[in-house]
Parts: C-alpha cells; sequence; structure tokens
C-alpha cells in the first residue's frame, strides 16, 4: 500500500526565516512519481513540483527548493526566506502504479505554514 | 487555457437530503477525478474516469455516492442520502492520460459540501 506521512501539523515563521516541510513515503512501485501542492485559503490546489523516482536531483525554483532521497523515503520541501503569500497548507503526494498509466495520488495529511510579517 | 470549473462553490444542506455536484474539466483532458477532503485531511479518491469509463471507484461508498461522465466530457457527483460525515471539501480534477504525460494534475476550486 502506498503512504505518505507530512509529520508536521502545522508550522509558524516570521517573515524571512526559511522553512523545510518534511515528507516521507512508502511505496512497492518501482517508478512513482512524487509531488507537491500548494492549498491557499481558496482552497484550490496549485501544483507545485512533480518528481519521478529515477531523477533524484534537487530543483530549485526561485525561492522553493526540493530535496529528493530515495534511501531515506523523503522528499522535503524547503521555502527559502519565507513571504506571508506563502501561508497555506501544503501536500505532499505519490503516484504510482504507472505501468498501467491510470494513476491516483494519494496524499499526506498537509503541513499548514503560517507566515507572521 | 480554462481551469477545471466545479459548481456549486458551497452548498448547506440537512442530513438524508441529496446533492449533487458538477465539474467541468480541461478541454481534451480524458481522465477525471472526483476527491473528498474532510477538513484537516488530505484529498482521498473518490472515484476515477478514463473517457466515460470508470477506472477506479473502490474509495466510493456506493450505498449513498454515485457519480458518472457521460460523453466523457463534464461529470456530476451525488449524495443521496446525505450524512453528517459527508461534510467535506469535494474536488475535480482532470489530467490528459492518467498523468503520465502531464504535470500532475489540474484541480477545480472545490465544492464545500456542509451537512447540517
Amino acid at each position: 500500500a502506498q503512504k505518505v506521512t507530512q509529520a508536521q501539523t502545522e508550522i509558524s515563521v516570521v517573515e524571512k526565516e526559511d522553512v523545510t516541510l518534511d515528507c516521507v513515503y512508502e511505496t512497492r512501485d518501482t517508478t512513482y512519481y512524487l509531488f507537491w501542492y500548494k492549498q491557499p485559503p481558496s482552497g484550490e490546489l496549485v501544483f507545485l513540483i512533480r518528481r519521478n523516482s529515477f531523477d533524484e536531483q534537487n530543483e530549485i525554483s526561485g525561492r522553493y527548493s526540493w530535496n529528493f532521497q530515495k534511501s531515506t523515503s523523503s522528499f522535503n520541501f524547503t521555502i527559502t526566506a519565507s513571504q506571508v503569500v506563502d501561508s497555506a497548507v501544503y501536500f505532499c503526494a505519490l503516484s504510482g502504479e504507472v505501468d498501467t498509466g491510470f494513476q491516483k495520488l494519494v496524499f499526506g495529511t498537509g503541513t499548514r505554514l503560517l507566515v507572521s510579517p | 487555457e480554462a481551469g477545471v470549473a466545479q459548481s456549486p462553490r458551497y452548498k448547506i444542506i440537512e442530513k438524508r437530503q441529496s446533492v449533487a455536484f458538477w465539474c467541468n474539466p480541461i478541454s481534451g483532458h480524458a481522465t477525471l477525478y472526483w476527491y473528498q477532503q474532510i477538513l484537516g485531511q488530505g484529498p482521498k479518491l473518490l472515484i476515477q474516469f478514463q473517457n466515460n469509463g470508470v477506472v477506479d471507484d473502490s474509495q466510493l461508498p456506493k450505498d449513498r455516492f454515485s457519480a458518472e461522465r457521460l460523453k466523457g466530457v463534464d461529470s456530476t457527483l451525488k449524495i443521496q442520502p446525505a450524512k453528517l460525515e459527508d461534510s467535506a471539501v469535494y474536488l475535480c480534477a482532470s489530467s490528459l492520460v492518467g498523468g503520465l504525460l502531464n504535470y500532475g494534475y489540474t484541480f477545480g476550486s472545490g465544492t464545500r459540501l456542509t451537512v447540517v
């Protein structure tokens, strides 16, 4: 069975601090995808990144960076110099069974990030 | 490109009543998903369509929930009769082909259902 664990329920930081959101996953698939989504108060899920299991390179996009480590089954997300607009709930998700072409996303419980000015 | 459209945005009903949600995916997206997100939890897949066929409905409470996707385009999700524990946000998402060729899935804004 696939599972995603986000142990941090809520994180509070002050603007300009760096913050790391943890994600640990479980899967038996050899090929799988990992995702991060942002859910602002409006409720819509905003796609941030997709990473496949064969690509362990870290990725940086502006103030966002992701650290994928298969050895520890982790896919952590760091926001550098956080801003108030980063306040949201962030979800890590896993998708497997790619050989069939049909996937479903298994989500973690989310981490609520509150950035105060 | 227009996003995934969902309506209504909010709905309040009494328990044992019925309710229906509508979703119009991005044009050309063959795969459509309905997710249920209970407050404080991550979204959980209820049903997945590939065109107008059901791929996965293993977590759909079939005694009260039903969904259809006529003509492989828009979809409706119905609850009859509703229970208090059905209070949640119902998210619709779509992707080109099972998400493989797409950078993730595009989600709609959701329908927030409150059952009283």
